[in-house]
């Protein structure tokens, strides 16, 4: 089914232990986007990309690093994990309302249930 | 800079009764709006979306939202509540240009009595 797929589904780490979340999807988007939801928090907005090759900051970028290589791939980094990155993380992507403002929108991958310990 | 406010982080009512989930935003100009829903462990689903055509806009699974310029509110609502509509709902801004990036409330999670 086309969409978004995340990779890993769920993590335990230790503290300073390093890893890659995969967000890869196959609806041709030019934009992407890494969110976190905490509890009572919303979701807020780490790291986007609006094409290949460009990322840049969101809301709560601190502890993590991305890249954007592939077109249908973003990459979210954590170099050192610490326990106040233990969250649901969130890969979203869309195109550009202007392709099509009828079924513009967000589409969200499934999650990653992160634990740092 | 854009933000949203959702008032109430829970909501009960009763299967039948009137939804009523309340978002009220803060933006310069003009924004993009949306309403997600989110089921237990699962990712978020649209549920419909403002994008500056109808004021009143009509999702899926009965759910509509009404764009009030003057209130800054883009309230959703649903007649008659369903066991199934147990669930978060998140509500979201964006600027209608640019990177698009979607600011998003706190959310309201929503249960229904039987």
């Amino acid at each position: 089914n086309a969409g978004v797929t995340q990779t890993p589904k769920f993590r335990v780490l230790k503290t300073g232990q390093s890893m890659t979340l995969l967000c890869a999807q196959d609806m041709n988007h030019e934009y992407m986007y890494w969110y976190r939801q905490d509890p009572g928090m919303g979701l807020r907005l780490i790291h986007y990309s609006v094409g290949e090759g460009t990322t840049a900051k969101g809301e709560v970028p601190d502890g993590y690093n991305v890249s954007r290589l592939k077109k249908q791939n973003f990459l979210l980094g954590l170099e050192s994990a610490a326990p106040s990155q233990t969250s649901v993380y969130f890969c979203a992507s869309s195109y550009p309302p202007g392709q099509g403002i009828s079924n513009y929108g967000y589409t969200f991958g499934s999650g990653t249930r992160l634990t740092v310990v | 800079a854009q933000s949203v406010t959702q008032l109430g982080s829970h909501v009960s009512v009763s299967e039948g009764a009137l939804v009523l989930l309340r978002c009220n935003y803060s933006s310069s100009v003009p924004p993009y709006l949306f309403w997600y829903v989110q089921y237990p462990n699962q990712g978020l689903q649209l549920l419909l979306k403002y994008t500056s055509a109808a004021t009143l806009v009509k999702g899926i699974n009965g759910f509509e939202a009404e764009f009030k310029k003057s209130e800054t509110s883009f309230h959703l609502t649903k007649p008659s509540a369903h066991m199934s509509d147990a669930a978060e709902y998140f509500c979201a801004v964006s600027l209608p240009w640019g990177t698009y990036k979607y600011i998003f409330g706190t959310g309201t999670r929503l249960k229904v009595l039987a």
